[in-house]
């Protein structure tokens, strides 16, 4: 199956920087997804991120704080902007085999954030 | 609005004690219910999709069964390699392929 490598695996912030979190995936995939899983909660998805088009954010989401770049089919990268402790969460990505609805997703290890 | 509700939030088990694992759901369009294991500190492993009520899968100690409102992980005398956290997800129809989890089961299984 295929595998995203996903960087950092961890980090401690400070409150009001940003962290950019990269992943790169060992194929090329047309659509890489963004969650956000916080302690006790689902994993809860940030953004959609298909190449060469803009992320498309859900709800409760915005581009001003968590911009999202999908350069080429293998590689995206999110920041986590102006940062708060409440942002402190395990962030990970994600995308899936193929173009059909019916394949499995796969998913990176995950970024554990901190921010102090 | 689609909704994943998962139960027990925490189990433990003895080695060999068998059990099951609940997922409901409620979704406009199932295109399918994903299991996955995630271990502390990595990211989920899937495990299975199925699509249709009425819908087995088994792998090893584990089989997961499909109805029209919820799925059952069944495991079957349990090692304590299976201790992990079960997370249950549904792909709805419409969507860009993204998952809807729910929050997961904690299993525990004790030597």
């Amino acid at each position: 199956s295929a595998v995203i490598s996903q960087k950092p695996s961890r980090d401690i912030c400070q409150r009001g920087t940003s962290l950019t979190i990269q992943c790169q995936v060992d194929s090329q995939v047309t659509m890489m997804f963004w969650y956000r899983q916080q302690p006790g909660q689902s994993l809860t998805l940030i953004a959609t991120a298909n190449q060469g088009s803009e992320a498309t954010y859900e709800s409760g989401f915005v581009i001003d704080k968590f911009p999202i770049s999908r350069p080429n089919l293998t590689f995206s990268t999110l920041t986590v902007s102006n940062m708060s402790p409440e942002d402190s969460s395990i962030y990970l990505c994600s995308s899936r085999k193929g173009a059909a609805m019916n394949t499995e997703a796969f998913f990176g290890q995950g970024t554990r954030l901190t921010v102090v | 609005e689609d909704q994943v509700t998962q139960s027990p939030e925490a189990l433990r088990l003895q080695e060999g004690e068998s059990s099951s694992l609940n997922c409901s759901y409620t979704v406009s369009g199932l295109r399918g219910l994903f299991w996955y294991r995630q271990d502390p500190g990595k990211g989920p492993e899937f495990l299975f999709t199925l699509y249709s009520a009425g819908e087995e899968k088994e792998k090893e100690r584990l089989k997961a069964t499909l109805t029209k409102k919820e799925s059952f992980l069944h495991i079957t005398a349990p090692k304590p390699e299976d201790s992990a956290t079960y997370l249950c997800a549904v792909r709805r129809g419409g969507s860009q392929g993204n998952l809807i989890f729910g929050k997961g089961t904690k299993l525990s299984v004790k030597p």
